[in-house]
């Protein structure tokens, strides 16, 4: 079965810093681009960053130059390095496969609060 | 960065009627290869989203065919043929053809 399961949310200050994973089974993972999708509590989607093949990446100009997104092939995983996090970055980030999006996780809950 | 407007947000329908959202891009969303990535994604309440549609009119596997993509360029539609309790959620439509990728606000379906 196709799965994505995010971890590594949680509670963090202004300013810090925090790894998010998410971890793929069922599919052949570095066949694919990944992606991270958030949203903020009672708000909709906001496309966050990609990864196209081994080293390409893309993000959004909200989190430009504070996140960064890797890849892990052995292991499946792709991450999202966030640092300098504020107030606004609050909100459940989500990951999903392909260009299209087309596998969803269940997400994982960033709360950026002192 | 290209701007996805959909209409209407908040979309009361009875049972058994149609529903139609539309979904306007600020920029032509055909891609230089020819294929015109607009998706349409589901999120019932307390879950994660779900891809229903890709590429504008391709209904994912399991998805009812009550659900149907149409459109071309910059105006594309999402219409459920007959609405069902389990279709209540919000509605997203997103661009895969430009960076970054850009989604809808969002368009609230409830039961009247």
């Amino acid at each position: 079965e196709v799965q994505l399961l995010e971890s590594g949310g949680g509670l963090v200050q202004p300013g810090g810093s925090l790894r998010l994973s998410c971890a793929a089974a069922g599919f052949t993972f570095s066949s694919y681009a990944m992606n991270w999708v958030r949203q903020a509590p009672g708000k909709g989607l906001e496309w966050v960053s990609a990864i196209v093949g081994h080293f390409t990446t893309y993000s959004g100009d909200s989190v430009k130059g504070r996140f960064t997104i890797s890849r892990d092939n052995s292991k499946n995983t792709v991450y999202l390095q966030m640092n300098s996090l504020r107030a606004e970055d609050t909100a459940v980030y989500y990951c999903a496969r392909s260009a299209s999006m087309d596998v969803w996780g269940q997400g994982t809950t960033v709360t950026v609060s002192s | 960065d290209v701007v996805m407007t959909q209409s209407p947000l908040s979309l009361p329908v009875t049972l058994g009627q149609p529903a139609s959202i539309s979904c306007r891009s600020s920029q032509s969303l055909v891609h230089s290869d020819g294929n015109t990535y607009l998706n349409w994604f589901q999120q019932r309440p307390g879950q994660s989203p779900r891809r229903l549609i890709y590429k504008v009119s391709n209904r994912d596997s399991g998805v009812p065919d009550r659900f149907s993509g149409s459109g071309s360029g910059t105006d594309f539609t999402l219409k459920i043929g007959r609405v069902e309790a389990e279709d209540v959620g919000v509605y997203y439509c997103m661009q895969g053809t430009h960076w970054p990728r850009t989604f809808g606000q969002g368009t609230k379906v409830e039961i009247k």
